[in-house]
C-alpha cells in the first residue's frame, strides 16, 4: 500500500535550472495539493487541483506550474528556480474539497 | 494567508502526562484536522473533524470541534516517548479546497 509518494527526497539545483518534483497517488483522490513548508511561514498551498486536467492556484503560484493529465500524478515544475524556492515542498491528497488531507513524505530543494 | 493561532508553541512534560493543546481562528472553518509531524517525515493525519460540537478520538487522542466553529483541541492521555514531534491544527474554511489554513505548530518534548 504505497499511498502518495514523492520524488525526488532531496534535489540540489542551480539559479534557473528548471525543475520537476513528482508526485504520484494510489488512492484514486480526486483532489491534489502541492504545499511549501518555511520556518516562520509554516505550510503554504502552491496548487491544487480538483481533478484531472482541473488546476487552481493557492497562496503562493507564482514561479511554479502545475499539469494533471491523470488524475494519480500531480507533478510541480519550476520553469526558473530561485534561491527563494529554497523549501521543503509536500504533495498531499483527499478525497473531497473538506476531508483530511494525506501528505507525502516531501521533496527537500536546495537552489544555489 | 491565514494563520490559525494555536496554543502552546512548546510543550515539556513527563512521560504519563495529559497534553492538551488548542487552536482558534477568527473564521469559521467547516474542518478541523489535527496532524503530527516528525522531522523530515510529511504530517500525519491524526484526527478529522467536521461537525461543530464533535468529539472525536483516535485512541489515546481525543479532538473536540468547538461550537462557535473558530476553535478546536487536542488532548493526548498518557503520553509516550514516541509522542514526542510536532503537532499541527487545520482547518478548511467554507470556500473548500483551496483554503486549508493551518496553525503554527505545537512542540511536544517529553523529558525523561
Amino acid at each position: 500500500d504505497a499511498g502518495i509518494t514523492q520524488s525526488p527526497r532531496y534535489k540540489i539545483t542551480e539559479t534557473g535550472r528548471q525543475v520537476t518534483l513528482m508526485c504520484h497517488q494510489t488512492w484514486s483522490h480526486s483532489y491534489m495539493f502541492w504545499y511549501r513548508q518555511d520556518l516562520g511561514h509554516g505550510l503554504r498551498l502552491i496548487y491544487y487541483s480538483a481533478a484531472a486536467d482541473i488546476t487552481d492556484k493557492g497562496e503562493v503560484p507564482d514561479g511554479y506550474v502545475v499539469s494533471r493529465s491523470k488524475t494519480e500524478n500531480f507533478p510541480l515544475t519550476l520553469e526558473s528556480a530561485t534561491r527563494s524556492q529554497t523549501s521543503v515542498y509536500f504533495c498531499a491528497s483527499s478525497e473531497g474539497p473538506l476531508t483530511g488531507q494525506y501528505f507525502g513524505p516531501g521533496t527537500r530543494l536546495t537552489v544555489t | 494567508g491565514q494563520q490559525l493561532n494555536q496554543s502552546p508553541q512548546s510543550m515539556f512534560i513527563q512521560e504519563g502526562e495529559d497534553v492538551s493543546m488548542n487552536c482558534t481562528s477568527s473564521s469559521i472553518f467547516n474542518t478541523w484536522l489535527w496532524y503530527k509531524q516528525d522531522p523530515g517525515e510529511g504530517p500525519v493525519l491524526l484526527i478529522a473533524l467536521y461537525k461543530a460540537g464533535e468529539l472525536t478520538s483516535n485512541g489515546r487522542l481525543t479532538a473536540q470541534f468547538g461550537i462557535t466553529r473558530k476553535d478546536s483541541f487536542l488532548n493526548i492521555s498518557a503520553s509516550i516517548p514516541s509522542d514526542v514531534g510536532i503537532y499541527f491544527c487545520a482547518g478548511v474554511d467554507q470556500t473548500g479546497a483551496n483554503n486549508l489554513f493551518f496553525g503554527t505548530g505545537t512542540r511536544l518534548t517529553i523529558i525523561p
